[in-house]
């Protein structure tokens, strides 16, 4: 069974540009959550959502952030400006029934 | 707010010896979770543990529970290089479904 899937694997974009992330989580799985991680804060919990519906956004930094799922097999993590530090690796998981969380191999994000 | 604090931050050691991680945890929690994650990669789901005084093994890995100290441990045993990585720890509250991730044990195991 394939795990989460996420693309692009490595984005390099100019400060100003808008960048999309995308996650496929696991078939069947309720629960779909978005990370970031930086050497300097570590893995953050920026946003979920339980059968679609965001549930805890409270670690979004800021308004150019933000995050859809249109549907159980697809969403995506827009970042509009984009400014050099989101420069992070940003992971998407999903899990069943608040369950163990599965990961997927990140998207590589720099900011030039 | 939960939080979840792991030590050492960073573990060199000699294969063939035994080592400890440690994970302390703030407040209630009902499950505690460890992570693998290896250089440039994702990470990988070890153990839950779900209730006091559980114990989950795989190969050199051990990882226990206890609820009243509010602790958790990973035991390496007879460490290979193989086991280098960053190993976390992960709690969940009773009142959400989020997990909180300590900041991460790096072991580095040389010859």
């Amino acid at each position: 069974d394939a795990g989460v899937i996420q693309s692009p694997r490595h984005e390099v974009t100019e400060m100003g540009q808008e960048v999309t992330l995308r996650c496929k989580p696991i078939s069947g799985h309720d629960y779909l959550f978005w990370y970031r991680q930086t050497m300097m804060r570590g893995l953050e919990l920026l946003i979920y959502f339980n059968n679609n519906v965001p549930i805890d956004d409270s670690g979004m930094p800021e308004d150019r952030f933000s995050a859809k799922m249109p549907n159980a097999s697809f969403s995506t993590l827009k970042i509009q400006p984009s400014e050099p530090r989101d420069s992070a690796v940003y992971f998407c998981a999903s899990s069943l029934t608040a369950g163990t969380q599965y990961f997927g191999p990140g998207t590589r994000l720099t900011v030039l | 707010e939960l939080k979840v604090e792991q030590n050492p931050l960073f573990l060199s050691m000699q294969e063939g010896k035994n080592y400890t991680i440690y994970c302390n945890y703030s407040t209630t929690s009902d499950r505690l979770y460890w992570y693998r994650q290896d250089p440039g990669k994702s990470l990988e789901s070890l153990f839950v543990l779900l209730s006091n005084g559980a114990v989950k093994q795989e190969g050199r890995l051990m990882a226990s529970l206890d609820t009243k100290a509010r602790l958790s441990t990973l035991h390496i045993t007879a460490a290979v290089h193989d086991l280098s990585a960053t190993y976390f720890c992960a709690g969940r509250s009773y009142n959400t479904d989020k997990l909180i991730f300590g900041t991460g044990t790096r072991l580095q195991v040389f010859p």
